[in-house]
């Protein structure tokens, strides 16, 4: 099945700053890339999605690159705020068999104000 | 908020005990799924259903069974409890298509 790994498992860094998490999938069927956002007491909260068709997806200070070849796809978020601040998942999905999500590990992001 | 809710949001039982958890996915969202949630093992797949139908099976222990009924809201059993079943529930739907899928806030079940 699917396996998803993803780096780093913890992230600081200052407001204002550049983050980037990165994940890996073992299967080349995959293709559907989420990644959600989950807050302390809550679900995850999906923030951005792509489509193996697509190299590139940006929504205003988050973006997720994907490529297919190396099978690794990564969340970039610019200009970090504190609120920001929250346990970030990729995830991986193939549009066949099992519709289910696999999720990597979850990235813990700090913005230190 | 995501449209999808999940009752209770808490719960506490002993072990052996059976307990279910209730979800109802967004309005005209036919695909529920449901996850657990732990320290260990991270965010892991037990089931989905679509429109009343069993259509995928993860990591499901067979103390687990969960149903959709014809108002397409879910209930997740657990019975037979131990410790390590503590973890978070989450419940998610999407309609069939496109994959999007949309999480709720989940039920915290603690086995003591």
């Amino acid at each position: 099945g699917e396996n998803v790994e993803q780096h780093p498992s913890t992230l600081s860094v200052q407001e204002g700053d550049s983050a980037v998490i990165k994940c890996t999938y073992s299967d080349s069927a995959s293709n559907y890339f989420p990644w959600y956002k989950q807050e302390l007491g809550k679900g995850p909260q999906l923030i951005i999605d792509i489509r193996s068709n697509v190299g590139e997806k940006k929504d205003q200070r988050i973006a997720v690159t994907l490529n297919k070849t190396a099978k690794h796809f990564s969340l970039h978020i610019t200009e970090t705020q504190p609120e920001d601040s929250a346990v970030y998942f990729c995830a991986a999905k193939m549009d066949t068999g099992r519709r289910a999500l696999t999720f990597g590990s979850g990235t813990r992001l700090q913005v230190q104000p | 908020d995501s449209g999808v809710t999940q009752t209770p949001k808490h719960l506490i039982t002993a072990t052996g005990q059976r307990v279910t958890l209730r979800c109802s996915p967004r309005s005209g969202d036919l695909s529920v799924y449901w996850y657990q949630q732990s320290l260990d093992q991270g965010l892991q797949f037990l089931i989905q259903y679509y429109n009343g139908e069993e259509r995928a099976k993860g990591n499901i222990l067979e103390r687990f069974s969960a149903q959709q009924f014809p108002d397409l809201h879910s209930e997740l059993n657990l019975s037979s409890l131990e410790l390590g079943d503590s973890a978070l529930y989450f419940c998610a739907s999407s309609p069939d298509a496109p994959d999007t899928q949309y999480f709720g806030p989940g039920t915290r079940l603690t086995v003591l």
